[in-house]
């Protein structure tokens, strides 16, 4: 158990529904980093927020957002869904925002039919 | 394009056996090089990391090798276990002013058998 909880863990919906997935860091983490990882494709960053300012942006796409909360929660919105966007969407968090290691959730599994 | 390619793309090998993963990177800025090992369905679990002035890693039967000159670094696995079956991927860290971009390979499948 790497100390980061992601929910829901399987989450099926319909193309052109909006959906949100929610993770917590590590207690005393204060990045967060999301990433997709689809079935034909490795993982692909996302984004990253620190201390609740986004730092670092990857392959995301407009249709996604991201934030993260005082209390360093964090939220990925999905929107306009689209059949590509089924994949496992993982979150991890790490104590600052650098070197250090990154700690993965479970993953929220997304079918969208 | 920051790119990260690893091989071979899957391997299979018996138990108590050792292995070798490959990786070869283009990303700059360079900051870190990460091995993660991810079992199937689940997220992925740090191996190590290594800057750009370490050579050498190990952690437990996991020895990682850097060569910054060539951009290439290699996982070592020692008396391969069946709970080594795993995906093994690659990562480079590339931390700038904008926070700290990962770039992962596509990933090593290994798998263990008696």
């Amino acid at each position: 158990d790497s100390g980061v909880t992601q929910t829901p863990k399987h989450l099926i919906t319909a193309t052109g529904q909006r959906v949100t997935l929610r993770c917590s860091p590590r207690s005393g983490d204060l990045s967060v980093y999301w990433y997709q990882q689809s079935l034909d494709q490795g993982l692909q960053f996302l984004i990253q927020y620190y201390n609740g300012e986004e730092r670092a942006k990857g392959n995301i796409l407009e249709r996604f957002s991201a934030q993260q909360f005082p209390d360093l929660h964090s939220e990925l919105n999905l929107s306009s869904l689209e059949l590509g966007d089924s994949a496992l969407y993982f979150c991890a968090s790490s104590v600052y925002e650098g070197q250090e290691t990154q700690y993965f959730g479970p993953g929220t599994r997304l079918l969208v039919l | 394009k920051n790119q990260v390619e690893q091989s071979p793309q899957s391997l299979i090998i018996l138990e108590g056996k050792n292995c070798t993963l490959q990786c070869n990177y283009t990303v700059s800025p360079f900051s870190n090089l990460r091995w993660y090992k991810q079992d199937t369905g689940r997220g992925p679990v740090s191996l190590t990391i290594m800057t750009f002035s370490e050579n050498t890693k190990s952690n437990g039967r996991y020895t990682a090798t850097l060569d910054a000159d060539t951009k290439q670094s290699s996982l070592h696995i020692t008396a391969s276990q069946l709970s080594d079956s795993a995906s093994y991927i690659c990562v480079v860290s590339s931390f700038t002013g904008g926070g700290n971009k990962l770039t992962f390979g596509t990933g090593t499948q290994l798998k263990v058998e008696l």
